[in-house]
């Protein structure tokens, strides 16, 4: 089942901060972030494993909460370069790895 | 550069033609997975291989297959193509038995179906 990202789309202006939710109806191993800017890859930014980890990197940084299935993704006195769509994909365990992914989170900092 | 190769970048074609995308995992790397991404619907995962074994499968369409060499390195068939089946179509790979197990993802085909 595909996760649910919310909103869908935020405006930013440099230096303000943001949070991007994921929420999954089934019970997840891992939630993988990546950031993808338009026309190409999308890019690895963080992975949270279940046990409620919270994950940093830079000014981006991610919870995990194992009992509501969800994560946040929180940017933080964000910049120009952060513009792009966020995607969540989630992992419910197994022998597979495959992912599944949220519809995407589109954010555009503006100066 | 995430290490993961796809050929062709571009691909126009017509429709009820067949075509074959390419990818060559990061070195190292046993598991390969490919997506579809269209405006409307997002990164669907179609089919993974790992070591040259079908591992899971996803939305795939009957007239896509794929499969990987003893190489690693991993096509996507599709056949017959209609309108509908235009998009971005990625390759990832990932470490095996890693349980973190990151997937890195190749720069994409776009695949154009006139």
């Amino acid at each position: 089942q595909q996760p649910v990202q919310s909103p869908q789309a935020v405006i930013l202006r440099e230096g303000e901060d943001a949070v991007i939710n994921c929420s999954s109806s089934k019970a997840l191993y891992s939630v993988h972030w990546y950031r993808q800017k338009h026309g190409e890859a999308p890019v690895f930014l963080m992975i949270l494993l279940k046990g409620g980890e919270q994950k940093g990197h830079e000014k981006i940084s991610a919870s995990f909460n194992e009992k509501k299935q969800q994560s946040s993704l929180y940017l933080t006195a964000s910049q120009l370069s952060y513009s792009g769509t966020y995607f969540c994909g989630t992992r419910s365990g197994g022998s597979n790895y495959k992912l599944t992914f949220g519809k995407g989170t589109l954010l555009t900092v503006n100066p | 550069d995430s290490g993961v190769t796809q050929t062709p970048k571009h691909l126009i074609t017509a429709t009820g033609q067949r075509v074959t995308l390419r990818c060559s995992p990061r070195s190292g790397d046993l598991s390969v997975y490919w997506y579809q991404q269209s405006l409307d619907q997002g990164l669907q995962f179609l089919i993974q291989y790992y070591n040259g074994e079908e591992r899971a499968k996803g939305n795939i369409l009957e007239r896509f297959s794929a499969q990987q060499f003893p190489d690693l390195h991993s096509e996507l068939n599709l056949s017959s193509l209609e309108l509908g089946d235009s998009a971005l179509y990625f390759c990832a790979s990932s470490a095996s038995g890693v349980a973190k197990n990151i997937q890195y993802f190749g720069a994409g085909t776009r695949l154009s179906v006139l």
